[in-house]
């Protein structure tokens, strides 16, 4: 089925900002907002951004989203260790009757 | 707090029946949507559709429908995915979710259930 398209990997060293993309369609990003969730290996993905850019409780203020468009970006200041994860942006999709997501980008803090 | 907790890793042969189980708690049932998503080993998510307690109003993804099936026990606050004869490429890890209200976002997340379908 059609996914939003994201990077496969990306990387930075600690300290660094680092931007995963996003892109979609009209009937997707361009209609609705975009999620992101982070899955750390061997759990649940956990809700990051919702909204385009807003925080749950929780969520330190490194980590941004934006959207633009049919794309959006995540992004992460003062990378960390334990930053690294698998990242997944969404969005709804009437035609799927449920979140559309990438296909995950997978972090690696050198 | 809200939590979803999920039923056990399951062995299944094809052609067999099956149901998974996503008990909540800490908000009311009724009230949201509940998103099943699955992810095959090493490879990304996927939606399976929603499910609303309230009134069993089930959306399906097309290339689900007919397939799997929603369902629920209000009194136990617990949502149910079932299938009726599994298939090798059913296996993944199945997870429940509660969907917010305002803008689809999947806000709390199961644990997630291993589904294994092997002859």
């Amino acid at each position: 089925q059609s996914m939003l398209t994201q990077p496969p990997s990306a990387s930075g060293s600690p300290g660094q900002r680092v931007t995963i993309s996003c892109s979609g369609a009209n009937s997707n990003i361009g209609s609705n907002s975009v999620n992101w969730y982070r899955q750390l290996p061997g759990t649940a993905p956990k809700l990051l951004i919702y909204l385009d850019n807003r925080r749950p409780s929780g969520v330190p203020d490194r980590f941004s989203g934006s959207k633009s468009g049919i794309s959006a970006s995540l992004a992460i200041s003062a990378l960390q260790s334990e930053d690294e994860a698998d990242y997944y942006c969404a969005a709804w999709s009437d035609a799927l009757n449920g979140q559309v997501f990438g296909g995950g980008t997978k972090l690696t803090v050198l | 707090e809200v939590q979803l907790v999920q039923s056990g890793a399951e062995v299944k042969e094809p052609g067999e029946s099956l149901r998974i189980s996503c008990k909540v708690s800490g908000y009311t049932f009724d009230n949201h949507f509940i998103a099943w998503v699955r992810q095959v080993s090493g490879k990304g998510l996927e939606s399976l559709g929603i499910f609303l307690p309230a009134d069993f109003d089930s959306k399906y993804n097309p290339s689900f429908r007919g397939h799997v099936t929603f369902s629920a026990d209000r009194s136990s606050s617990t949502a149910f995915l079932q299938w009726s004869s599994l298939q090798a490429s059913d296996t993944a890890v199945y997870y429940c979710a509660r969907q917010d209200h305002g803008g689809h976002h999947l806000d709390f997340w199961g644990q997630g259930t291993l589904v294994t379908v092997s002859p």
